[in-house]
């Protein structure tokens, strides 16, 4: 199975801040990683696919990038309604997900 | 547009065995390249891929959990059901269904929160 290793777990960051949550593959996937974003209650929801493609309608202040086995996720000015955690998953081989990454205001 | 929305019982009893069904409408699990997967998620802790099954009705299950889990579909009902045998307090979460596109799941449920407790 592949592994997803998301990091951090948790960041406090500033309103206006540069945000990035990092994901790291067990091994090469390519470009087959898609980033969510979930809040409290609610289901996740797609932002990113393929690595780096912006879903429709989200926000152009998220972004994404990477390929192989690292892959990267950034906010370039967080606002307040991106309180949430945020996933990575691959879909290489079967779906795996990352553990998340819990973001708060700092 | 898309929906999904997930239907089952919000307790079980140890041993049990659950069934949960996705119902769903905007899409047909008919055409070439739809796909449904169950997706969990315990209170508190990450998401964790189930299974899936695809509109030529191949069936993919997470390693951990294969031996427990069996996904099927009903084209025209426009469901998907899962069933998960021996149901144990761990097995505690929200259920999730989502349609895949291309390998993103990119329209969910709404979830259903199953408790296992006798």
């Amino acid at each position: 199975d592949i592994q997803m290793t998301q990091s951090p777990s948790s960041l406090s960051a500033s309103v206006g801040d540069r945000v990035t949550i990092t994901c790291q593959a067990s091994q090469d996937i390519s470009n087959y990683l898609n980033w969510y974003q979930q809040k409290p209650g609610k289901a996740p929801k797609l932002l990113i696919y393929d690595a780096s493609n912006l879903e429709t309608g989200v926000p152009s202040r998220f972004s994404g990038s990477g390929s192989g086995t690292d892959f990267t996720f950034t906010i370039s000015s967080l606002q307040p309604e991106d309180i949430a955690t945020y996933y990575c998953q691959q879909y290489d081989n079967l779906i795996t997900f990352g553990q998340g990454t819990r973001l708060e205001i700092k | 547009q898309v929906t999904l929305k997930e239907s089952g019982p919000a307790l079980v009893k140890p041993t049990q065995t659950l069934t949960l069904t996705c119902t769903f409408s905007g899409f047909s699990l008919s055409t070439s390249g739809m796909r449904v997967s169950w997706i969990r998620q315990p209170p508190g802790k990450a998401l964790e891929w189930l299974a899936r099954i695809d509109w030529d009705d191949d069936k993919f299950y997470s390693t951990s959990l294969k031996t427990r889990l069996t996904i099927s579909k009903d084209t025209s009902k426009n469901q998907v059901v899962l069933t998960m045998t021996n149901m144990d307090p761990v097995d505690t979460a929200t259920y999730y269904c989502a349609r895949i596109l291309a390998g993103a799941l990119d329209y969910w449920g709404q979830g259903t929160l199953v408790t296992v407790s006798s």
